[in-house]
Order: C-alpha cells, then sequence, then structure tokens
C-alpha cells in the first residue's frame, strides 16, 4: 500500500524554526517527485514547495521562498520541511504529496494524513 | 484570493446531479491540464479526477470533468450523503511556475 506519514508539526514562537518529516513507503520513493502543500484553519489548498525524484529541481511558493527549504534523502524514504523564520500566517496542516504524472500535467496522490504546525507566542 | 475561482457552496438532494465550476485563465486551465481532489470532512485531500476526466480506481463513474477553454467543471450524478466535501480544482500555472489551487467548494447533500 502507498503511504505517506508526516511527523515533525507543533508549537513554535513567531520567528522559530521547525522541521517536518515525510515517511514513504509501499512505492519506489527515489523515482517520484514530492511536496509539501498546506491548508491554513478553515482555508483552502496552497502550494508550498516541490523537490525533483534526485534533487535536481526544486521550487517554492512566492510567500516562502528564502524562508523555507525542502529536501529529501532517498536512501530513508524520506521528504524534509526546514521551515525558519516562521510567522503567524505559516499556521497550517502540512501535506506530503506525491507527484504524478508529466511535468505542468502532473497530480498530487496520495496525500499524507497531514502534521498542524502552530505558529504563535 | 486563489488564482482559480470556484463557488464556495453548492448544494443538492440525494439522486441529483450538481456541476462545480472552475474558472482560470490561459497560464493555467487554458494550458495545461485540471485535476479535482475530494476532501472528507477531517481528513487529508484525495484525488478524484486527473487530466481533465480521468478517474483514478476506486472512484465511482458517478463523478466526472470536462474542460474547456479556461475552465473545467466537475460533475456529480446520483447525489449520495457521503459525497459531502469540500471538492478542490487544480491545474499547472506557467506564469507562476507552480502548481495553483481554487479556493474550493464546499458540498451540501440536503
Amino acid at each position: 500500500e502507498v503511504q505517506l506519514v508526516e511527523s515533525g508539526g507543533g508549537l513554535v514562537k513567531p520567528g522559530g524554526s521547525l522541521r517536518l518529516s515525510c515517511a514513504a513507503s509501499g512505492f519506489p520513493f527515489s523515482s517520484y517527485s514530492m511536496n509539501w502543500v498546506r491548508q491554513a484553519p478553515g482555508k483552502g489548498l496552497e502550494w508550498v514547495s516541490s523537490i525533483s525524484s534526485v534533487s535536481g529541481y526544486i521550487y517554492y511558493a512566492d510567500s516562502v521562498k528564502g524562508r523555507f527549504t525542502i529536501s529529501r534523502d532517498n536512501a530513508k524514504n524520506s521528504l524534509y520541511l526546514q521551515m525558519n523564520s516562521l510567522r503567524a500566517e505559516d499556521t497550517a496542516v502540512y501535506y506530503c504529496a506525491r507527484y504524478v504524472g508529466a511535468l505542468k500535467t502532473q497530480w498530487f496522490d496520495p496525500w499524507g494524513q497531514g502534521t498542524l504546525v502552530t505558529v504563535s507566542s | 484570493q486563489s488564482v482559480l475561482t470556484q463557488p464556495p457552496s453548492a448544494s443538492g438532494t440525494p439522486g441529483q446531479r450538481v456541476t462545480i465550476s472552475c474558472s482560470g485563465s490561459s497560464s493555467n486551465i487554458g494550458s495545461n491540464t485540471v485535476n479535482w481532489y475530494q476532501q472528507l470532512p477531517g481528513t487529508a485531500p484525495k484525488l478524484l479526477i486527473y487530466s481533465n476526466t480521468q478517474r483514478p480506481s476506486g472512484v465511482p463513474d458517478r463523478f466526472s470533468g470536462s474542460k474547456s477553454g479556461t475552465s473545467a467543471s466537475l460533475a456529480i450524478s446520483g447525489l449520495q450523503s457521503e459525497d459531502e466535501a469540500d471538492y478542490y480544482c487544480a491545474a499547472w500555472d506557467d506564469s507562476l511556475n507552480g502548481p495553483v489551487f481554487g479556493g474550493g467548494t464546499q458540498l451540501t447533500v440536503l
């Protein structure tokens, strides 16, 4: 069974840092691009960042560029998101999602269960 | 403000057919494929339709997608109570160089 399990969320003060992890299983992790997508409480979905299968291509939403860093360890079947200089508006459930398909036509499938990040003093 | 525009809400009675629209521009829907996601209350999003019209295995054929120009639609026929959820459209945006989502449509089964 294809599965993604996020961890690392929690409460952090504004300006603080947090590192999210996503453990993948049930598929050849090193063959797929991966993403982080977030959802603020009561709001819609927002793509955060993506990384290609061998980390050659990395993209960020403007809202997190310069503050967040996506990375992966194919040997550990794991995806990461290092979040620095956190702001209140970064409060959200963060989902890990696999990319399927070719560039510009790809879709997110599956999604993890999400991990909640709360930025508050 | 989402790049793709969806109605915030939709509703229907059991057995009815409902459609949810998704409006974009030439840089996203107009030049790339559209995907739809279903998010049941308290759960993670799930892929519902990909590449405009394709259903993943396990998705009932009551769900169908279409695209014309810079707009797309999700149709649900034979509406059931378990279809009550939030629905999101998404597409790659050439100007932003990343995927964009609609604001989501909350479907209520009356």
